[in-house]
């Protein structure tokens, strides 16, 4: 079945750093990809989408682009802020149905 | 204001109580989700639906129940036979595309249910 794979956390960072979160993929098919966000005691947010390869996700500083050659969707933001501090879930959609990774926790710090 | 509700936000219930947890969507999406949050975990499908009344296990259905009498309601049953109930509940949906595709899901705030 399908599956993702992220990087396992937490990551600590300073304000200004630079962020990457590591996502592979194992999938049937032509799945579309996402990076959700999720802040202490809230839902998800979906923060970026690619639904093809090559395809490149941004929003809100952050970037990912579909690599089918490299089956991943990595998570980058080049300079960090204390607001980014969050729980960040990659996922694939095939069809339906919606395989998370388990979440990387991220704090920036002042 | 299109969005996904969940109510209550917190939800206390004694061991052997059934409890239910409302969903509710004024985005017109036809396909609705139930998942399941533990920490450090990612989520996991209990329940889904994709028309109004029908509906389809997931990856974790045991002990639970819903109902889709409605498009935009998809309550979740949480029975005494679910084994540990404890977590955070979300709701989901999503809109329907071409074929068996679906566009991305949207989720609501969540339910923590915690069994005393």
């Amino acid at each position: 079945g399908d599956s993702v794979t992220q990087m396992e956390g937490p990551v600590t960072l300073s304000e200004e750093a630079f962020l990457t979160i590591n996502c592979t993929y194992t999938a049937t098919g032509y799945p579309s990809l996402f990076w959700y966000v999720q802040y202490p005691g809230e839902g998800l947010q979906l923060l970026l989408k690619a639904t093809k390869a090559d395809d490149k996700g941004s929003n809100k500083g952050f970037e990912a682009t579909y690599r089918k050659e490299t089956t991943s969707f990595h998570l980058e933001k080049g300079s960090v802020q204390v607001s980014d501090s969050a729980v960040y879930f990659c996922a694939l959609l095939n069809d339906y149905k919606l395989s998370f990774g388990a979440g990387t926790t991220v704090t920036v710090r002042a | 204001d299109g969005g996904i509700t969940q109510s209550p936000k917190y939800l206390f219930r004694k061991e052997g109580q059934n409890v239910t947890l409302s969903c509710e969507q004024n985005l017109n999406h036809d396909a609705m989700y139930w998942y399941r949050q533990d920490p450090g975990q990612g989520l996991r499908l209990i329940y889904y639906s994709q028309i109004v009344n029908d509906f389809q296990k997931g990856d974790i259905a045991e002990g639970y129940s819903v109902s889709r009498e409605k498009k935009e309601s998809f309550p979740l049953t949480v029975t005494s036979a679910q084994k540990n109930p404890t977590a955070f509940y979300l709701c989901a949906s999503s809109m329907r595309l071409a074929g068996l595709a679906y566009n991305e899901q949207f989720f609501g705030p969540g339910t923590r249910l915690t069994v005393l």
